[in-house]
């Protein structure tokens, strides 16, 4: 079966501009999860979604980024004023409810000029 | 965020021999804690994880140990192979959170 999927799989912006990033997860996965990835890092918890709402969003750094889930299915990541400490691979990652088997997407490679 | 650490960032080893990367924790709360493989390009893949109050776990080649004495986690691949070339992460799962360390980079030689 088809795996998460997110797109763009790579984003170029210009400073002060607003960004989506889109995840597809597998078909029947309530949770979903958003985590940011910079260059020799491991994954940095975002949020995470239970269903349609986002049962936890401690890990946005500040105000300018947003998750939307309406549907229960796709994720939309909203980044407004994009600042160039933005830049990082965005990933998402969906699992069944309870389940410490996350399944990532490939990513998207944001860039902030 | 919460203190996952990891000793050495990059361990080479010969086609064959088994492989052992360690990881470090700082945080007694956890509720389980969750090896990860990447490949270059893609997201991380799930390889075993383990309940905090068990010592050990065996998969297909794998086999985490945790000795929450000294908060150290580790994960063995036996007869390691190419195919086995990745960054490898230790992840703490606290409640819905999942903290990730910065990686060991597993080259293979064959």
């Amino acid at each position: 079966g088809a795996g998460v999927s997110q797109t763009p799989s790579n984003k170029v912006t210009e400073k002060g501009k607003y960004v989506e990033l889109r995840c597809d997860p597998i078909s029947g996965h309530t949770a979903l999860y958003w985590y940011r990835q910079s260059l020799g890092q491991g994954p940095e918890f975002l949020i995470y979604f239970q269903g349609t709402g986002a049962a936890d969003d401690s890990g946005l750094p500040n105000d300018r980024f947003f998750a939307v889930r309406p549907e229960g299915s796709v994720s939309t990541l909203k980044i407004q004023r994009t600042e160039r400490g933005d830049s990082a691979v965005y990933l998402c990652a969906s699992s069944l409810l309870g389940s410490n088997e996350q399944f990532f997407g490939p990513g998207t490679r944001l860039t902030v000029l | 965020g919460e203190s996952v650490g990891l000793h050495l960032p990059t361990l080479s080893v010969q086609e064959g021999d088994n492989s052992i990367i360690n990881c470090a924790y700082s945080n007694s709360a956890s509720d389980y804690f969750i090896w990860y493989k990447q490949e270059s390009g893609k997201g991380p893949q799930f390889i075993i994880d383990i309940r905090s109050n068990m010592d050990k776990r065996q998969g297909q080649r794998v086999t985490v140990l945790l000795n929450k004495t000294v908060k150290h986690l580790s994960l063995q691949i036996a007869a390691t192979q190419p195919g086995d070339s990745a960054v490898y992460f230790c992840a703490e799962r606290i409640g819905n959170q999942f903290y990730f360390g910065t990686g060991t980079s597993l080259t293979v030689i064959p």
